[in-house]
């Protein structure tokens, strides 16, 4: 089946940082890709649509420039996060749906990238 | 009011107890809905889609009520390793493309 690798899977970093993560999809290209931060204990929340060649679409209360996206190419997706703070601090999950011939558009997950924000 | 809620849980049950989750969603204009599984500090993982007809896959059986904004799940036989957070999940729009889930309940099986 479709695979979506995100990297890092964990990350610590100073505040005040700049850090990136990695959205891939492995074995489908994905026009269009899938931000979510979760919290201990709560949902996860949809923060962007990641469009590949085009600017991403952000959910209200997501902070355009504080968490960019890139979507350069139809495997990869990057979200960085800049100036990170501890309240910066979650889990990161990316996701793709695969189209197409043959395929339910089912959304595949990436197993996520947990950030600490010292 | 969010977007989709669901009851708080945490529901704990004996192996081969049936137990039910429900959950509502605000948007009538939401184009189809999913049932999700996420384990402790994994990814979720589709469990199922949800119909308007009802669809059952094995011990696991969920409902759509439309016009109640209603959608509910029923595990039947419950096993230790169903021990999960199950996750409402409604499709936004038509086209697909994005996916708001509930805050999940949580389910423990106890032997």
């Amino acid at each position: 089946g479709a695979v979506v690798s995100q990297h890092p899977s964990w990350v610590i970093c100073k505040s005040g940082t700049s850090v990136k993560i990695e959205c891939r999809s492995l074995d489908f290209q994905a026009t269009t890709m899938f931000w979510y931060r979760q919290f201990p204990k709560q949902s996860l929340m949809l923060m962007a649509t990641s469009n590949e060649g085009s600017k991403a679409t952000y959910e209200q209360g997501v902070e355009k420039d504080k968490f960019l996206i890139n979507h350069a190419s139809l495997t990869l997706s990057t979200l960085t996060v800049t100036s990170a703070h501890p309240e910066d601090s979650s889990f990161y999950i990316c996701s793709a749906r695969e189209w197409g011939q043959g395929h339910t558009g089912e959304l595949f997950f990436g197993e996520g990238s947990r950030l600490t924000v010292l | 009011r969010k977007e989709v809620e669901q009851d708080p849980g945490p529901f704990n049950v004996p192996e081969g107890a049936t137990v039910a989750f429900n959950c509502t969603y605000s948007n009538s204009a939401s184009q189809s809905f999913f049932w999700y599984r996420q384990d402790c500090r994994k990814e979720p993982k589709l469990l199922m889609s949800v119909y308007s007809s009802g669809n059952e896959d094995g011990r696991f059986t969920a409902q759509l009520n439309r016009a109640s904004q209603y959608i509910s799940l029923l595990i039947r036989d419950s096993k230790l390793s169903d021990s999960a957070t199950y996750l409402c999940v409604v499709n936004r729009n038509q086209a697909g493309t994005a996916l708001i889930f509930g805050k999940g309940t949580t389910l423990s099986v106890s032997s």
